[in-house]
């Protein structure tokens, strides 16, 4: 059972890159890495998945070292409107996601 | 709009009262997933089904259950509650073919407090 470790918050301004790295050290072998972005009272919503290496969608990256015990998810040229919680969620082996753990996210603000 | 749809938005009710919340995946999902979300809390996971069978059981209490019925459609039942209840209670539905990939959707999420 896979348990991460996120910074529990982080600032940032309007244009910049943010990087949030999440650590998960008992990562298994059939594990994929997974982000999620939440507003306030609102369900999570998928952001990237990757299983190693580098993966790019229209919203962010997420780099994996070759040992996939860490990740980074990258945010380029952030707005007011990236502020919100970001969960990293390790998991997803076989059809059977056992206890998922969110965690408490890494809460990201953003300032103009 | 994920997809996901969960009745009712609000629930307010008294402690001790038993309450049940219903979710709608998105069509041909067959994992449904239960969280609960208190204030200033990460969310806890409470259960999943897939295709009508319990697959995983996180932190639900006893006093909580669920199903998963033929449509796909699934129920949380909230017994004897209490104050501490009070919460974000978040469905989430994915395809999950057991490939080890996976992807939630989750529903705008039922809103319960227990006076």
């Amino acid at each position: 059972l896979a348990k991460t470790t996120q910074p529990i918050s982080m600032d940032s301004y309007e244009g910049q890159e943010v990087n949030i790295t999440c650590s998960h050290n008992n990562i298994a072998t059939n594990d994929y890495i997974t982000w999620y972005q939440q507003f306030p009272s609102q369900g999570p919503r998928f952001i990237i998945q990757g299983y190693k290496t580098k993966v790019t969608n229209e919203v962010a990256s997420l780099f994996i070292p070759a040992d996939r015990k860490s990740s980074t998810l990258s945010l380029p040229r952030v707005s007011l409107s990236d502020t919100a919680v970001y969960y990293c969620l390790v998991g997803g082996r076989g059809g059977s996601q056992g206890n998922l753990i969110f965690g408490k996210g890494t809460k990201l603000s953003v300032k103009p | 709009d994920s997809g996901v749809t969960q009745t009712p938005k609000h629930l307010i009710t008294a402690t001790g009262q038993r309450v049940t919340l219903r979710c709608s995946p998105r069509s041909g999902d067959l994992s449904v997933y239960w969280y609960q979300q208190s204030l200033d809390q990460g969310l806890q996971f409470l259960i999943q089904y897939y295709n009508g069978e319990e697959r995983a059981k996180g932190n639900i209490l006893e006093r909580f259950s669920a199903q998963q019925f033929p449509d796909l459609h699934s129920e949380l039942n909230l017994s004897s509650l209490e104050l501490g209840d009070s919460a974000l209670y978040f469905c989430a539905s994915s395809v999950d073919f057991g490939t080890g990939n996976y992807e939630q959707y989750f529903g705008p999420g039922t809103r319960l407090t227990v006076t």
